[in-house]
């Protein structure tokens, strides 16, 4: 089954304990990104890959970091976690549809809590 | 970089009306421009999407129109389901180069259909 997957699915941290939420698809997509959603604010971009060693900032990276090293995998990490980083995140990853266009499959979610 | 204003935040219309929702984006150089819809607890899914060549698309109940010059697209939902209450996102991207795979949405509508 196609799919995006990720882990873990809930998380309650503590303030600066380093933490990491994997993401892996099976779709063979070059594209990978990662969001928050927060309320009000709909979805915004913190990373996003565009194939194996690639990758940009997307509009709120701060705090962020991820990797690509291999094209099914694309994990987030938070180094030193904060408070403002509770939210919901989600992992998704991206074909091409047409020359200019290309429908992202999200995973499921991962509701993190940082106290 | 994009800007994407998304109006109304919520939106309530009875079993059989239409429904419409409005995004204006800031950046000339977007060229690609999907509509996402969220059920609660769930994850995003792509329902449509229109590129910069297009000015109008449909599909069954559902059509998104484009504006280049003015700067804004509309989703339009006809004869709608009491299934179709959900959350509505916007979003541009940009065609080439590192454009392409960032993805900055709009802060979602809350569509609510009474039966």
């Amino acid at each position: 089954e196609a799919q995006v997957t990720q882990n873990p699915r809930y998380l309650i941290t503590v303030t600066g304990k380093k933490l990491t939420v994997t993401c892996s698809q099976n779709m063979n997509h070059e594209y990978m990104s990662w969001y928050r959603q927060d309320p009000g604010l709909g979805l915004r971009q913190i990373y996003y890959s565009m194939n194996v060693e690639v990758t940009d900032k997307g509009d709120v990276p701060e705090g962020y970091k991820v990797s690509r090293k291999e094209k099914r995998n694309f994990p987030l990490i938070l180094e030193s976690p904060s408070p403002n980083q509770t939210s919901l995140y989600f992992c998704a990853s991206s074909r091409r549809t047409g020359t200019a266009s290309y429908e992202q499959y999200f995973g499921p979610g991962t509701r993190l809590t940082v106290t | 970089g994009e800007n994407v204003e998304q109006h109304p935040s919520t939106l309530s219309v009875q079993e059989g009306d239409s429904a419409v929702i409005k995004c204006t984006y800031s950046d000339s150089a977007s060229n690609y421009f999907p509509w996402y819809k969220q059920e609660l607890g769930k994850r995003p899914q792509l329902i449509i999407d229109i590129r910069s060549n297009v000015g109008e698309k449909k599909d069954q109940r559902i059509a998104v129109t484009l504006n280049k010059t003015a700067k804004h697209f509309s989703l339009h939902i006809t004869e709608t389901q009491p299934e179709d209450s959900a959350v509505y996102f916007c979003a541009a991207s940009g065609a080439g180069g590192t454009s392409y795979g960032k993805l900055t949405f709009g802060q979602g509508t809350i569509l609510t259909v009474h039966p």
